[in-house]
């Protein structure tokens, strides 16, 4: 199994650009969760996806942000436009029924 | 709403020593309970879990720990440390029935002295 797959790993663009994450779950995993983390919140819960539906996005920061999953094997978060307080790790994770949630590397998003 | 205390950002042990690192939770309705740890430039790799029965669970690489429903806690031990266990260490929760995204501690750097 080749686990949760996001890309890219590390991402440095300038303030203003459109970012965007992606992520691809575990095959036969239905929920998918994006996190954030920096030195100053931790982690945190952008928003969650059951069987490829938004469920709660409260978490999700500001209207700049926008997450999406067309399918059950693929989810992305956008940043338009970004900005440096945006600058993180960015998680995904997904999970099956046993409410163990598998994240994957990471990707470090860097907004100069 | 849920919320996760992890007491000590540092903790350093000398190794064989006994590791313990400190989560105290709260929530509305019965908790579940993880213990995640995270390596340099890695993401989160699940340790253990409560979710319903026994309360003393026991993880990978030698880590247990105990839900005490009484004091809100889950703290996390193992009884010799390794080298290999300096990591950064995250408590979290979920509502009962696990159905949702988890809340995190703001985790704990776990230093092993040679």
């Amino acid at each position: 199994d080749a686990g949760v797959i996001q890309s890219p790993r590390h991402e440095v663009t300038e303030m203003g650009q459109e970012v965007t994450l992606r992520c691809k779950p575990i095959s036969g995993h239905n929920s998918l969760f994006w996190y954030r983390q920096t030195m100053m919140r931790g982690l945190e819960l952008l928003i969650y996806f059951n069987n490829n539906v938004p469920i709660d996005d409260s978490g999700m920061p500001e209207d700049r942000f926008s997450a999406k999953m067309p399918n059950a094997s693929f989810s992305t978060l956008k940043i338009q436009p970004s900005e440096p307080r945006d600058s993180a790790v960015y998680f995904c994770a997904s999970r099956a029924d046993s409410y163990e949630q598998y994240f994957g590397p990471g990707t470090r998003l860097t907004v100069t | 709403a849920q919320s996760v205390t992890q007491l000590g950002s540092h903790v350093s042990v000398s190794e064989g020593a006994l590791v313990l690192l400190r989560c105290n939770y709260s929530s509305s309705v019965p908790p579940y309970l993880f213990w995640y740890v995270q390596y340099p430039n890695q993401g989160l790799q699940l340790l253990l879990k409560y979710t319903t029965g026994a309360t003393l669970v026991k993880g990978i690489n030698g880590f247990e720990a105990e839900f005490k429903k009484s004091e809100t806690s889950f703290h996390l031990t193992k009884p010799s440390a390794h080298m290999s266990d300096a990591a950064e260490y995250f408590c979290a929760v979920s509502p009962g029935g696990g159905a949702d995204g988890l809340t995190f501690g703001k985790g704990t750097h776990l230093i092993i002295q040679p």
